[in-house]
Formats: structure tokens, C-alpha cells, sequence
């Protein structure tokens, strides 16, 4: 049953500190997704990769936030310095080519920034 | 540029209801349609999806159809229960920008 990981589950920090977030898509898939959730807004698109490029990152904040994809395997969301209002639930997902645009949703980080 | 809006919520029902939570769309192409469901503490899964006017999508009991002329994706659902609480959202695909766009999303609360 292929599924979308994430790590850590959950994040407790002090503002100013790094946070780095990281994401295994599911193996074949060439689409990276990554979200923000919080009550206030709701689910917002920060960042997507297609084939490891970055195909738009206009919904992170750029100053403090990057995105990358060391490999295929491998997505990462970096935060730093991190800010008590970054406090959130970040999900990563992950689409196939020939799928219809569907994306396959990991459990996602929740982070806490004290 | 596209859009997706879904009705407030929360909904409440009582085990056994009829479900509809509305969801209405504005697209300048031919968007595929799609309805995803997150249970507390976890990540958005889909539930079903339509890929054509006309097309109905289903799982679980649950049932959504493309509606273009009113531009509507509607979910629905005869009889509810409790473990069907969740936060449900609406979503279309973005061709141009290669994209899901989602709604604000709907809780449903269902009670025994």
C-alpha cells in the first residue's frame, strides 16, 4: 500500500530556531505538492515540483521559507528563522502523471512554534 | 481565474440522514471534479472524482455529480453515519497552472 510519508509528525520549537520538514513521495509519482493548514486559513498551496523542478512557489513566504528536491525521493520545507504564526500543519502530496491531477495526501507535520 | 465554493458548515445531522453539501465552481476550461475527505488528525484522502460533464463519481456511499450547466459538483450521501465525520472538500483541477484548486472545505458532524 503506497503512501506518502512525512517527518517529523510533530514539531515543537522555539521562534528564531530552523525547521526543516521532509516528505518520500510515493515512488513513481513526479508531482510534489506542498500545503499549509491552519484554522484561520484554511488549506493554502505553498510550493509544487514537477520532475524535481520547482514549478511555482509564489504561495511561501520567501524570506523565511524554502523548497527544495534533493532527489526524487526526497522533498524538503524549510523554515528559517521560524515564527510563532507559522504554527500550522503542513502536508506534502503527491501526483502521478496519467492520474487525472489526483494527489495522494501524507499525514503531514504538525508544528508548533512557541 | 478558477474557483471553488463550498457552503459553510458546520453541517449536523443524525445517523441515518440524507447528506448534500453544495459545492459550485467557475472554470474557463473543462475542469476534472473531485471531493476529499479529512478525518481528524490526518491527511486528505480522495473520496471520488468526475473527469467529464455528465459523469457521476462514487465511493462509500457517497455520490457527486458533474453538473456544467449549473456549474455544480454537489456530495451527497442517503444515509450518514457517525464515522462519516469529517471535513470534506471540494476541489477542481487547474489545466493551465497544473493544479488543484480547493474549496474552504464543509465539517460534517454526524450524531448518534
Amino acid at each position: 500500500d503506497a503512501r506518502v510519508t512525512q517527518t517529523p509528525r510533530h514539531k515543537v520549537t522555539e521562534m528564531g530556531q530552523e525547521v526543516t520538514m521532509r516528505c518520500q513521495p510515493i515512488l513513481g509519482h513526479n508531482t510534489v505538492f506542498w500545503y499549509r493548514q491552519t484554522m484561520m486559513q484554511g488549506l493554502e498551496l505553498l510550493a509544487y515540483f514537477r520532475n524535481r523542478a520547482p514549478l511555482d512557489d509564489s504561495g511561501m513566504p520567501k524570506d523565511r521559507f524554502s523548497a527544495e528536491m534533493p532527489d526524487a525521493t526526497l522533498a524538503t520545507l524549510k523554515i528559517q528563522p521560524s515564527e510563532p504564526r507559522d504554527s500550522a500543519v503542513y502536508f506534502c502530496a503527491s501526483g502521478a502523471p496519467g492520474t487525472g491531477e489526483t494527489q495522494y495526501f501524507g499525514p503531514g507535520t504538525r508544528l508548533l512554534v512557541l | 481565474g478558477d474557483s471553488v465554493t463550498q457552503m459553510e458548515g458546520p453541517v449536523t445531522l443524525s445517523e441515518e440522514a440524507f447528506l448534500t453539501i453544495n459545492c459550485t465552481y467557475t472554470a474557463t476550461g473543462y475542469p476534472s471534479l473531485f471531493w476529499y475527505v479529512q478525518y481528524p488528525g490526518e491527511g486528505l484522502q480522495l473520496l471520488l472524482k468526475a473527469t467529464k460533464a455528465d459523469d457521476k463519481g462514487s465511493n462509500k456511499g457517497f455520490e457527486a455529480t458533474y453538473r456544467k450547466e449549473t456549474t455544480s459538483f454537489h456530495l451527497e450521501k442517503g444515509s450518514v453515519q457517525v464515522s462519516d465525520s469529517a471535513v470534506y472538500f471540494c476541489a477542481l483541477s487547474d489545466y493551465v497552472a497544473d493544479k488543484l484548486i480547493f474549496g474552504t472545505g464543509t465539517r460534517l458532524q454526524v450524531f448518534p
